[in-house]
């Protein structure tokens, strides 16, 4: 069935640097794919999405790469600060007959002050 | 962006006894609405598909008899744990997209911590 992959599974950095979330999908039909971020206890919040029709995106420090060849998007926070911190899942949609969004596994990311 | 209440936000029931969890779009019509599984520190497992008007289409290994779920309306969807028992206890969290194509982003609901006792 359909499977999203996502590493690493956990990453530590120190505030200011950049951070690098990937992301690898199986389904070619697989047109949108969005990026949550989800703080402890509370609902997953869109940060930035990107369509299948482009290969990158950039909003102020967060972008997000996709290579429908191999069938990989990336995510990249640069300058990361602490408030950064939280669990970040990839995901992919597909519409064929009603949408369908398969989640990666997260990846708990820790900025250090 | 569009909000998606979802109630209650956590509940403790007995083993045996069902629970009822909610799932509005508050200012935009959801044809379609997903209801996910999260357990501890994992990712969000798709349960099912609902979609207002017809029967939901549920994911390989959620049993359909154990998780109703109803969409009655373009605006409520429901889960319903039915006979719960420890092993069902979880976050359950819901998303909805309204109707169009256009607006692919889903909006989550803030979710339900059930605990099974």
């Amino acid at each position: 069935g359909e499977n999203v992959e996502q590493h690493p599974s956990t990453l530590s950095v120190q505030e200011g640097d950049s951070a690098v979330i990937k992301c690898t999908y199986s389904d070619s039909a697989s047109n949108y794919f969005p990026w949550y971020k989800q703080e402890l206890g509370k609902r997953p919040q869109l940060i930035i999405d990107i369509r299948s029709n482009v290969g990158e995106k950039k909003d102020q420090r967060i972008a997000v790469t996709l290579n429908k060849t191999a069938k990989h998007f990336s995510l990249h926070i640069t300058e990361t600060q602490p408030e950064d911190s939280a669990v970040y899942f990839c995901a992919a949609t597909t519409y064929t007959g009603g949408f369908k969004t398969i989640f990666g596994a997260g990846t708990r990311l820790f900025v250090k002050a | 962006g569009a909000v998606v209440s979802q109630h209650p936000s956590w509940v403790i029931c007995k083993s045996g006894t069902s629970v009822k969890i909610e799932c509005r779009s508050l200012d935009f019509q959801a044809t379609t609405m997903f209801w996910y599984r999260q357990f501890p520190k994992q990712s969000l497992m798709l349960m099912a598909t609902s979609n207002e008007g017809s029967k939901a289409t549920y994911e390989q290994g959620v049993e359909k008899d154990k998780f109703l779920i109803n969409h009655a309306s373009l605006t409520l969807s429901t889960l319903t744990v039915t006979s719960a028992h420890p092993e069902d206890s979880s976050f359950y969290i819901c998303s909805a997209r309204d109707g169009s194509w256009g607006s692919t982003e889903a909006f989550f609901g803030q979710g339900t911590r059930l605990t099974v006792v």
